[in-house]
């Protein structure tokens, strides 16, 4: 069975830089079969695809979100991880880390979801 | 960015009922539309992929349809664990996205 367990701080002060970690089990994020991807859902609004890298280390990004974003992985922990700077309270959300699959591009494990709030 | 548009936004029903939600996107995708399942407090679950393939442990009364730009999800007679928001998706091209959800309610 593929778990995801998303972890990192729950509160992040205005401009600074949100980073999360997801640590994968029962599946080697050293697949060709999958992407791992974050999403996120905003108070009041959908479920926003982030953006997505794969164990080789390429990474495709949400646009409306690129200029921020760094999503890395690490093989040998098998994680990978979310880093999103100058953070606005915009940026409140539940982060969702999720496995996708790499030929239809439908999400076929997510974590829990951590909540992360921007707020002084 | 693709739209996607579900309908309704939620909506009451009785257990046995037929229920069927919609989700018509801003451009054709072909087949590329997938379902979620959504409960509080638990992480959303794959139903369907590619319009009308079931997600391995996905009970048959889950069916999908369509193709270009409408879909359907429809619950052959919905069950008391059925009660849940729904979202569609569409990976015909990045960035993906999803519809705003669909809330099945107990009436």
């Amino acid at each position: 069975q593929v778990q995801l367990q998303e972890s990192g701080p729950g509160l992040v002060k205005p401009s600074q830089t949100l980073s999360l970690t997801c640590t994968v089990s029962g599946r080697s994020i050293s697949t060709d079969d999958n992407y791992w991807t974050w999403i996120r859902r905003r108070p009041g609004k959908g479920l926003e695809w982030i953006g997505y890298i794969y164990f080789r280390g390429n990474t495709y990004y949400n646009p409306s979100l690129e200029s921020r974003l760094t999503i890395s992985v690490d093989t040998s922990k098998n994680q990978f991880s979310l880093n999103l700077n100058s953070v606005t309270s915009a940026d409140t959300a539940v982060y969702f880390c999720v496995s996708q699959d790499s030929r239809g591009y439908f999400f076929d494990y997510w974590g829990q979801g951590t909540l992360v709030s921007v707020s002084s | 960015d693709i739209q996607m548009t579900q309908s309704p936004s939620s909506l009451s029903a009785s257990v046995g009922d037929r229920v069927t939600i919609t989700c018509r996107t801003s451009q054709t995708i072909t087949t590329y539309l997938n379902w979620y399942q959504e409960k509080p407090g638990r992480a959303p679950k794959l139903l369907i992929y590619g319009t009308s393939t079931l997600q391995n442990g996905v009970p048959s009364r889950f069916s999908g349809g369509g193709s270009g730009t409408d879909f359907t999800l429809t619950i052959s007679s919905l069950q008391p664990e059925d009660f849940a928001t729904y979202y569609c998706q569409q990976s015909y091209t990045t960035p993906l996205t999803f519809g705003q959800g669909t809330k099945v309610e107990i009436k």
